[in-house]
């Protein structure tokens, strides 16, 4: 069974600091796919940054990049200069295989102090 | 473009009563999926639609809880004798192709609330 772990609950950042959102895996199948979203109290869904399993570089997009290490089943979320609207609470989520669901953690609620 | 859009964006029933929930995925994407997640978790899969078929429909809860999609767009979620726990909200998501990578998009979702 595939599953992710999300261990803090909660997260706090001073505004233009970077900040780290952990995620660890489990699988055990060679090609899966890494997701980040970000929901804002509106509850939407926005996607935030993706990395293969055979990806050989770290997933980059803005201001966020993926800290991929795939020995060690992590795949955490390093989001830099932080904004107030970042505040929001962050999901991990795990794609394994063509047309598999999404399986999401537990979620990161980040609160940015100005 | 359009995004995923959702109905009703809110839905209060009584206990016992049927509801249906209704997704409209952007055109032209074929795969098509439903979550659910209640108050301050995580997401929770229920069916995926390739087209008009369901090849996983592993994460529907009940036999309470069913699902179709019509001419490879529209799709409904339908709970017949709603509980309580089923209060919770209803998200839907689309994605162009069913690969590994194929990023997922999610519609506002419904709030279903069952007195």
């Amino acid at each position: 069974a595939q599953k992710i772990t999300q261990t803090q609950p909660g997260m706090f950042v001073q505004e233009k600091e970077a900040v780290t959102l952990d995620c660890t895996y489990d699988t055990s199948d060679p090609s899966y796919g890494l997701f980040w979203y970000k929901q804002p109290s509106s509850g939407e869904m926005i996607f935030l940054i993706y990395q293969g399993s055979y990806d050989q570089q770290n997933a980059t997009e803005g201001r966020y990049s993926l800290n991929f290490q795939k020995a060690r089943k992590s795949a955490n979320l390093v989001i830099s200069a932080s904004q107030l609207g970042d505040s929001a609470m962050y999901f991990c989520a795990m794609k394994r295989g063509s047309g598999s669901r999404l399986t999401f953690g537990e979620g990161t609620q980040l609160t940015v102090n100005p | 473009g359009a995004g995923v859009s959702q109905s009703p964006s809110n839905k209060v029933t009584e206990k016992g009563k049927d509801v249906e929930l209704r997704c409209d995925p952007i055109s032209g994407h074929t795969a098509l999926y439903w979550y659910r997640q209640r108050l301050g978790q995580g997401l929770e899969f229920l069916i995926y639609f390739q087209g008009n078929s369901a090849p996983d429909k592993s994460g529907l809860p009940s036999d309470r809880f069913s699902a179709e999609r019509t001419g490879e767009s529209v799709s409904t979620l339908t709970i017949q004798r709603t509980q309580q726990e089923d209060s919770a909200v209803y998200l839907c998501a689309s994605s162009l192709v069913p690969a590994v990578g194929s990023e997922q998009y999610f519609g506002p979702g419904t709030r279903l609330t069952v007195t």
